[in-house]
Order: structure tokens, then sequence, then C-alpha cells
């Protein structure tokens, strides 16, 4: 069965503490696999897509990277502002459901 | 500015009443997605539509009906079936439903049952 574990599910740090965002999957074929920020009482943002096992992005102090059975979200020196819930999501070569962590929610500290 | 819409975005129900969830998107994307968020829990899939008038039922369609009458719209029905509807319910969307296609989420409709 296709699943996505997300850890730690809650996540403090001093601003400037740069740390680690884990998304551990099981897939039948990984057709990608989505980052996306959410907000309190807002939609999801989409933050990134990887495909294949040692891809990596980058989008300011946002770094996502993937290995075959998970994916790490890395935030270097990060700032209050990005103090949200960060969900990832697999999809599967077979069907065209989106399969969802149940997030991580980062608080950073001033 | 394209996007999708969703409305209202705050919703008040009594036991038993039938309520409509509006989503609109203006993003020419073929696939629609209703998903459902509970505190804990990842988003769980409703209904999804990959073309006009034709849909299929997700993990959690039981108690739920939707249309695609129209390419841009995606309107989802709690009905009185769904016996626990309290819930953050999510509209999203995605160029078609056959690639690794992102998806764009409205703000979200948050449904409280009294």
């Amino acid at each position: 069965e296709d699943q996505v574990t997300q850890s730690p599910e809650a996540l403090r740090l001093q601003e400037g503490e740069s740390s680690s965002l884990n998304c551990s999957y099981t897939v039948s074929g990984l057709r990608g696999l989505f980052w996306y920020r959410q907000d309190p009482g807002k939609g999801p943002e989409f933050l990134f897509t990887l495909y294949s096992a040692g891809e990596e992005k980058e989008k300011e102090r946002l770094k996502a990277t993937l290995t075959k059975k998970e994916s790490f979200l890395h935030i270097t020196a990060p700032k209050p502002e990005d103090s949200a819930t960060y969900l990832c999501a697999v999809q599967a070569w077979t069907g065209n459901q989106f399969y969802f962590g149940t997030g991580t929610s980062l608080t950073v500290i001033p | 500015d394209g996007g999708i819409t969703q409305s209202p975005k705050y919703l008040f129900r009594k036991e038993g009443q039938n309520v409509t969830l509006s989503c609109e998107q203006n993003l020419n994307h073929d696939a629609m997605y209703w998903y459902r968020q509970d505190p804990g829990q990842g988003l769980r899939l409703i209904y999804y539509s990959q073309i006009v008038n034709d849909f299929q039922k997700g993990d959690i369609a039981e108690g739920y009906s939707v249309s695609r009458e129209k390419k841009e719209s995606f309107p989802l029905t709690v009905t009185s079936a769904q016996k626990n509807p309290t819930a953050f319910y999510l509209c999203a969307s995605s160029i078609d439903a056959s690639g690794a296609n992102v998806l764009t989420f409205g703000a979200g409709s948050r449904l409280t049952v009294l």
C-alpha cells in the first residue's frame, strides 16, 4: 500500500538554527514527490517536485533532496516567516492519486 | 490572476442538512480534486475529475457527491449521510491527470456542523 510518513510532527527552531524535515514513503513506482507549505487556515502552496533519487532542488532557504525511500527538506538559517506546516505528497505511476503525509509543523522563534 | 476560488470560506450546517461547497478555477486545468483535511491526518481524497462530465470516487466518497458540468467548476455537496462532516475542505486542480503534475489548491472551506 502506498503511504507517506513525515517526521517530526512538530519542530521548534531558533531563528538561524538550521534543521531538516523528513518524508519517508512507500510507493509502487514513484511518479513524483511533492513538497508544499501550508499556513494556518489556508490552502497548501507548492514548493518542489522531485522525480528520481539523487535529485535536489533549492529555493531561498529551502533545499529538497530525494532518495529511493525518503525525502528531506533542509531549512538553512530559518526566519520566523518560515513558520508553517510543511506537507509531503507522493504520486505513483499506477493511478492518479496523490498520497499526503500528516505534515511537520515548523515554528521559528525570533 | 489565475487560481482557484472556493466559497464560502466558513459554513455552518445543522444536522440533517445538505450543503454545497463551490470550487471555480480559471487555470484551464483539466483535472480537479476535492480533499478533506482533519487535524493530525493527511489530506484525504474525496472525489476527482479528469474531464468534464466524468468523475471518480476517492478514498472517502461516502456521504459526498460532486458534478462536473463545466471545465471551470467542480462543486462538492456534503449530504446528511456524511456522519462526521466537520472539517476543512480543499479543492485543487492540475493541468491533467496523466503526469506528475503539480496540484494548485484553493484557500479552503471550513464546514462546522452544529
